[in-house]
């Protein structure tokens, strides 16, 4: 198994601004995945990030709207740029098991809760 | 038509009735499923990992796959209060490194 902290928890944000989320994992993991929630939609992968490589996005989300960096095994952050209302969401990031050889068994931050006004 | 489609509910039901919730999909290369439980204001848990057509027991949980139907359930037997959360359906496969989800069910138990 392994630990997921996500900073901040929640906040409130300005129309425009932009919001880094950050992600900790307490092992080294391979790969790491950044999702949104919103309220009554699927969650949905925004991108893939391989330590050591750019990201991979999912079809509907750019670069430049929600960079990404990869700095480590254990370590990973999410900016949300120049965010409208619409970006109102959960963004959680989740890892693969370290134990498995399988993405699939998944295990996902708390996640950060953030408004734009 | 969605990847992955799960009714939202929500579903209430008395302290010890079983719950069943399911999912139907589209795509014939999911090979692998999985039911997430996901409380308020936390991040989302695996319960239950199946691979391919079957069953799959795990306590008061069961997980079925019919692939021939693309059609996926989870029942929770004897259901408890601490059973009430959000229920997500995910899955995947056909060389696509991506988990698709259903919206997830709301599941309250009443004592």
């Amino acid at each position: 198994s392994a630990v997921i902290s996500q900073k901040p928890s929640r906040d409130i944000c300005q129309r425009g601004t932009s919001l880094t989320i950050q992600c900790q994992v307490d092992s080294q993991v391979t790969m790491m995945f950044w999702y949104r929630q919103q309220p009554g939609q699927s969650l949905t992968l925004i991108a893939t990030a391989n330590q050591g490589s750019e990201a991979t996005y999912e079809s509907g989300f750019v670069i430049d709207k929600f960079p990404i960096s990869r700095p480590n095994l254990t370590f990973s952050t999410l900016t949300v740029s120049n965010m409208s209302p619409e970006d109102s969401s959960i963004y959680l990031c989740s890892v693969e098991d370290p134990g498995s050889s399988s993405y699939n068994e998944q295990f996902f931050g708390p996640g950060t809760r953030l408004t734009v006004l | 038509q969605k990847e992955v489609e799960q009714d939202p509910g929500p579903l209430s039901v008395p302290e010890g009735a079983i719950v069943s919730l399911n999912c139907t999909y589209s795509n014939s290369a999911f090979q692998y499923f999985m039911w997430y439980r996901q409380y308020s204001r936390k991040g989302p848990e695996l319960l239950m990992y199946t691979y391919s057509s079957g069953n799959k027991e795990d306590g008061r949980f069961t997980a079925q796959v019919d692939k021939s139907s693309k059609y996926i359930s989870l029942f929770i037997r004897d259901s408890q209060p601490s059973d009430s959360a959000t229920y997500l359906c995910a899955m995947s496969g056909g060389g696509n490194n991506r988990l698709a989800f259903g919206k997830g069910n709301q599941v309250v138990v009443i004592p």
